[in-house]
């Protein structure tokens, strides 16, 4: 059975940083492309960031380019958003998901990352 | 940056109904497009890939059309647990855009 689970959000001030991690198992991770959606509280869905089965094709949504990090350990078959010079606007839950042949076939539960003083 | 546009932004139906999403591309995708559904307080799940292609144990009910820069999503008689948002998401670009989202909602 494929799972994603996401963890490591949380309350943090702006201006800070905050490591997303994405735990999977039940598929071959090193095979599949992966994403970083998230979701502003009664918002609609936002991409983040995509990441090639390999590591080496890396893509940003403006919104975070610069700011944000997408990385992955095929070896710990973990994937990584390492967020900092965070703002109140990238309050979200934020998803990881399994990019199949360019669509979401798998998502993670989310993790609520919330950026307030 | 591909801007994906869907209408309209509100569906009011009662179940039984049919409805009709459409999904507007800022320029042409072929047919790399997919629909998610997406309840309260879960996760979105994948629907329709490729335009027209139902994902597994989806129900025949829900099918999609369309290719270039217009698609659709129709549902053809609701059911309850039909009562969701609904978004589109294009794949033909690396940086993989979300539609803003169409609420069906129970009249």
């Amino acid at each position: 059975e494929v799972q994603l689970v996401e963890s490591g959000g949380g309350l943090v001030k702006p201006g800070g940083s905050l490591r997303l991690s994405c735990a999977a198992s039940g598929f071959i991770f090193s095979s599949y492309n992966m994403n970083w959606v998230r979701q502003a509280p009664g918002k609609g869905l936002e991409w983040v960031s995509y990441i090639g089965s390999g590591g080496i094709y890396i893509y940003y949504a403006d919104s975070v380019k610069g700011r944000f990090t997408i990385s992955r350990d095929n070896a710990k078959n973990s994937l990584y958003l390492q967020m900092s010079s965070l703002r109140a606007e990238d309050t979200a839950v934020y998803y990881c998901a399994r990019d199949n042949n360019a669509y979401n076939d798998y998502w993670g539960h989310g993790t609520l990352v919330t950026v307030s003083s | 940056e591909i801007v994906l546009t869907q209408s309209p932004a509100t569906l009011s139906l009662s179940p039984g109904e049919g409805a009709t999403l459409s999904c507007r591309a800022s320029q042409t995708i072929s047919s790399t497009l997919a629909w998610y559904q997406q309840k309260p307080g879960q996760a979105p799940r994948l629907l329709i890939y490729d335009a027209s292609n139902r994902a597994t144990g989806i129900p025949a009910r829900f099918s999609g059309s369309g290719s270039g820069t217009d698609f659709t999503l129709t549902i053809s008689s609701l059911e309850a647990e039909d009562f969701a948002v609904y978004y589109c998401q294009q794949g033909s670009s690396w940086r993989r855009t979300f539609g803003q989202g169409t609420k069906v909602e129970i009249k």
